[in-house]
């Protein structure tokens, strides 16, 4: 079974409106990490934004938020008024427990339509 | 200062030829890793160390070595290349995993090899 999976190949959203980025997870362990990467057509991988297991309060970081449902095994980014900047390939990415691999989704390809 | 940087940035070579790739990176983390990036965008662990050990050997052609010399410092070494090698290759480095740590994972710029 895949760790993480994104379903979501491609999305499009308008400037200023929010868009929500899929991401399921799959694992056994008790703690873990999910965090959410960027990659602008530069093709440099930005770290956005981390959510630990434990953590009981959702993560944000200034534009970006992680909508952490545990039970659903969901780790959705929301971003909210995008900008053209944002247009990029975004990955989510999971840590198990004290393992060393991060394993990483196929991406979802962010369009920002001015 | 680059937390991560790998060198060089663009590697264009023949089909048989050896070629190496640099990374160093000055966060004091103890573990870095090498990833290959498709045309497809699909990140593909190869290879992890953690402070100078190897601990993820993902299946790679064994034309494909890395080579640590300290935990600052993971260097890929590729022979014989061929032309499905041709990818984008990424360096990163994170702390060593400690249970409940955010242990974030910091990524280079990236070398993109095209093999002709």
């Amino acid at each position: 079974a895949q760790k993480i999976t994104q379903t979501q190949p491609g999305m499009f959203v308008q400037e200023k409106e929010a868009v929500t980025l899929d991401c399921t997870y799959d694992t056994s362990d008790q703690s873990y990490g999910l965090f959410w990467y960027k990659q602008p057509s530069s093709g440099e991988m930005i770290f956005l934004i981390y959510q630990g297991s434990y953590d009981e309060q959702n993560a944000t970081e200034g534009r970006y938020s992680l909508n952490f449902q545990k039970a659903r095994k969901s780790a959705n980014l929301v971003i909210s008024a995008s900008q053209l900047g944002d247009s990029a390939m975004y990955f989510c990415a999971m840590r198990e427990g004290t393992g060393n691999q991060f394993y990483f989704g196929t991406g979802t390809s962010l369009t920002v339509i001015p | 200062d680059t937390a991560v940087s790998q060198t060089p940035k663009y590697l264009v070579t023949q089909m048989g030829n050896d070629k190496s790739i640099k990374c160093e990176q000055n966060l004091g983390h103890d573990t870095m890793y090498w990833y290959k990036q498709d045309s497809k965008k699909f990140l593909k662990i190869m290879f992890s160390y953690n402070n100078k050990e190897l601990i993820i050997n993902e299946t790679v052609p064994n034309r494909f070595s890395p080579k640590s010399p300290d935990k600052a410092h993971l260097n890929l070494h590729i022979n014989s290349l061929e032309l499905g090698d041709s990818a984008v290759y990424f360096c990163a480095s994170s702390q060593a995993a400690l249970r409940g740590a955010k242990n974030i994972q910091y990524f280079g710029a990236g070398t993109r090899l095209s093999v002709l």
